[in-house]
């Protein structure tokens, strides 16, 4: 398998534009997170789904911040209309196991917004 | 709550010294994981290490090792002989039972062995 992948690498965006992050989990994973990393935050989870179906959506900033997953092989996560303080290193992870399963993560997203 | 300390920020080091990491962490769930991650240079996020509430027992693997304490609650990582390879943000992390794999993470260590 190759992985999780996660699309763009890098993306930079004017202030108030939408953006687009995807995500494809390892193939048989029913989990699959949303993180974000920041310097002052450090590691943080947005959002995770269990088949499909979100979970736990409390760590979403705010409104501006939307994920889906239409199928077992793809989810995105929307900012709209995004901020400078969005600027952030997004990173999808996927695990197979509801207990404590080693999740893989992708090699992340460096978003900058200017 | 759960929570995950890392108190180091930076560790530096020189080539083959031993350094360990420490992590210290706090749930009030019975069964829980804990983790440690290493983030290299290229920003990609490794997996090291898993381990159960239940299993206390200490584990090696070639030049890592780590010391699991209930007692204490910590869950601490020592690289022996360190190499310049080995310079990497290394990050300790805990999932509860039930919380299907969501991992809280502490701040990082970030690690420097210099040649």
């Amino acid at each position: 398998d190759a992985g999780v992948i996660q699309s763009p690498r890098h993306e930079v965006t004017e202030m108030g534009q939408e953006v687009t992050l995807r995500c494809k989990p390892i193939s048989g994973h029913d989990y699959l997170f949303w993180y974000r990393q920041t310097m002052m935050r450090g590691l943080e989870l947005l959002i995770y789904f269990n088949n499909n179906v979100p979970i736990d959506d409390s760590g979403m900033p705010e409104d501006r911040f939307s994920a889906k997953m239409p199928n077992a092989s793809f989810s995105t996560l929307k900012i709209q209309p995004s901020e400078p303080r969005d600027s952030a290193v997004y990173f999808c992870a996927s695990t197979k196991e509801r207990q404590g399963g080693e999740a893989f993560f992708g090699q992340g997203t460096r978003l900058t917004v200017v | 709550a759960q929570k995950v300390t890392q108190a180091q920020t930076e560790i530096s080091v020189v080539e083959k010294e031993d350094v360990t990491l420490d992590c210290v962490y706090e749930t009030r769930d019975t069964t829980y994981y804990l983790f440690w991650y290493k983030q290299p240079p290229s920003g990609e996020l490794v997996f090291l290490i898993r381990r159960n509430s239940f299993d206390e027992q200490n584990e090696i693997s070639g030049r890592y090792s780590w010391n699991f304490q209930k007692s204490t609650s910590s869950f601490n990582f020592t690289i022996t002989a360190s190499q310049v390879v080995d310079s990497a943000v290394y990050f300790c992390a805990l999932s509860a039972y039930n919380q299907g794999g969501k991992l809280i993470f502490g701040q990082g260590t970030e690690l420097s062995v210099k040649p």
